[in-house]
């Protein structure tokens, strides 16, 4: 079984807040970190740690954590913001990485 | 600017191996853990092995153990991937990533198909 899922699918009216959650055991020792990629594209980091984002990455996009789940928020969702996000975060033996299922977000 | 580049993807047969190589630069690549990501037609991303800066430490996922390996020339700056006893299963985009936890640089990935 997978040691961290997502929802498939989430959509979100333009202009309006979303949440894509992640969760599994390991994010209660581990931040997740967060991917966004559009079709035919390589995946981009957008948030990392306890909530940061990399260079050029808008502050419409934050990062929270409670327990075994994990969030990425996008506040005031863009049109460019519909693709596929992924979390990923190390697995129970430390060593490792996993990736969420992935989520595909829509923009209405 | 940071580039990955990654190369030798293309058509295999089953039971065939494979090296895909990634070239990078505009970073310190000697200093970066570097991953293998794959990710299969129309699928998500899969995690496929990490090496440290050195060389000297190597995790796979627990399905491709001893089926790949990953191996670094710091000299070259470049990252390698072996690919021995391909299986359908293993066609798919494969990306190279640097970083420790968060994989901050990202190849285009090339693509492995394989099939008889």
């Amino acid at each position: 079984s997978p040691e961290v899922t997502q929802d498939p699918a989430v959509s979100v009216a333009l202009g309006q807040t979303v949440r894509i959650t992640c969760q599994g055991d390991s994010l209660k020792t581990y931040y997740a970190t967060w991917y966004q990629q559009k079709p035919g594209q390589a995946p981009v980091l957008v948030l990392y740690g306890k909530n940061y984002r990399p260079s050029g990455i808008p502050d419409r996009f934050s990062g929270s954590s409670s327990g075994d789940t994990a969030s990425l928020t996008i506040t005031g969702a863009q049109a460019e913001d519909e693709a596929d996000y992924y979390c990923n975060s190390r697995d129970s033996s430390a060593d490792r990485l996993v990736f969420g299922g992935g989520t595909k977000l829509t923009v209405l | 600017q940071v580039q990955l580049v990654e190369s030798g993807g293309g058509v295999v047969q089953p039971g065939r191996s494979l090296r895909l190589s990634c070239a990078a630069s505009g970073f310190s690549f000697s200093s970066y853990v570097m991953h293998w990501v794959r990710q299969a037609p129309g699928k998500g991303l899969e995690w496929v092995a990490v090496i440290s800066p050195n060389g000297d430490n190597k995790y796979f996922a627990d399905s491709l153990k001893g089926h790949f390996t990953i191996s670094r020339d710091n000299s070259r700056n470049a990252l390698y991937l072996q690919m021995n006893s391909l299986r359908d299963e293993d066609t798919a985009v494969y990306y190279c990533a640097a970083g420790y936890d968060r994989l901050e640089y990202w190849g285009q990935g090339t693509l492995v198909t394989v099939s008889s």
